[in-house]
């Protein structure tokens, strides 16, 4: 099973500022990565598929890049609603759709 | 527009067996997704423990393969897909979610779960 590792585990950024999320697979999973974003009761959101294209409504402020087993969120200019936590997901290999154990970001 | 909402006990006893529904509305579970569940708790935050596809492939997390069944239903008044979790133990308590992927033709068919249901929690005690 792919294990997918984020980091860092808490992020604090200032309204405005740039907020940047790592994850790392134990392996090579290509470009198959999506990232969600969970807030308090609410379901997860998904955000990005396939490395890097939004999924619908997503604003462009949230971007991903990456290939191979190192990918990254970035948060372009951090606002108050962009406040959750963030799981990268790997969908490249049988049997398991691995999710990271996730990324909380708070306002500084 | 594809909406999802899980049914089921919330209180189930150590060593029993865990039961929910995800009842689907606008579109079928013959149409072409990856029906899955995920569940969230503190410890281990999102955990995915499995998929069935509308062609009746189906995944399952290792860990869980041995206790965890999910399955399709589509009847004239039926339109859901279900989890079953045996044995089981206080550490399988959590939010359950149901989601589904658009895709299911083949494993690589596959773009991230993009509709979910809300969620329900499921505590195992006695």
């Amino acid at each position: 099973e792919i294990v997918m590792t984020q980091s860092p585990v808490t992020l604090s950024v200032s309204p405005g500022e740039r907020a940047t999320l790592s994850c790392r697979a134990s392996q090579s999973i290509d470009s198959d990565l999506a990232w969600y974003q969970l807030k308090p009761g609410q379901a997860p959101r998904l955000l990005i598929y396939r490395t890097s294209s939004r999924a619908t409504g997503v604003p462009a402020r949230f971007g991903g890049t990456g290939s191979g087993t190192e990918f990254t969120l970035t948060i372009s200019s951090l606002q108050s609603e962009d406040i959750a936590v963030y799981y990268c997901q790997q969908y490249h290999q049988r049997p398991s759709r691995t999710f990271g154990r996730g990324t909380k970001v708070e306002i500084k | 527009q594809v909406q999802l909402q899980e049914l089921g006990s919330a209180l189930v006893k150590p060593s029993g067996t865990l039961s929910l529904t995800c009842s689907v509305s606008g579109a079928s579970v013959t149409s072409n997704f990856w029906w899955t569940w995920v569940r969230q708790s503190p410890v281990k935050g999102l955990e995915w423990i499995g998929e069935v596809s509308h062609m009746g492939g189906s995944n399952y997390k290792p860990s869980l393969r041995s206790r965890v069944t999910i399955s399709i239903e589509k009847s004239w008044s039926q339109n859901h897909f279900s989890l079953r979790l045996e044995s089981v133990t206080a550490a399988d308590s959590g939010k359950y979610y149901c989601a589904g992927a658009t895709g299911g033709n083949g494993y690589n068919d596959y773009n991230g779960l993009d509709v979910w249901g809300p969620g329900t929690t499921v505590t195992v005690s006695s």
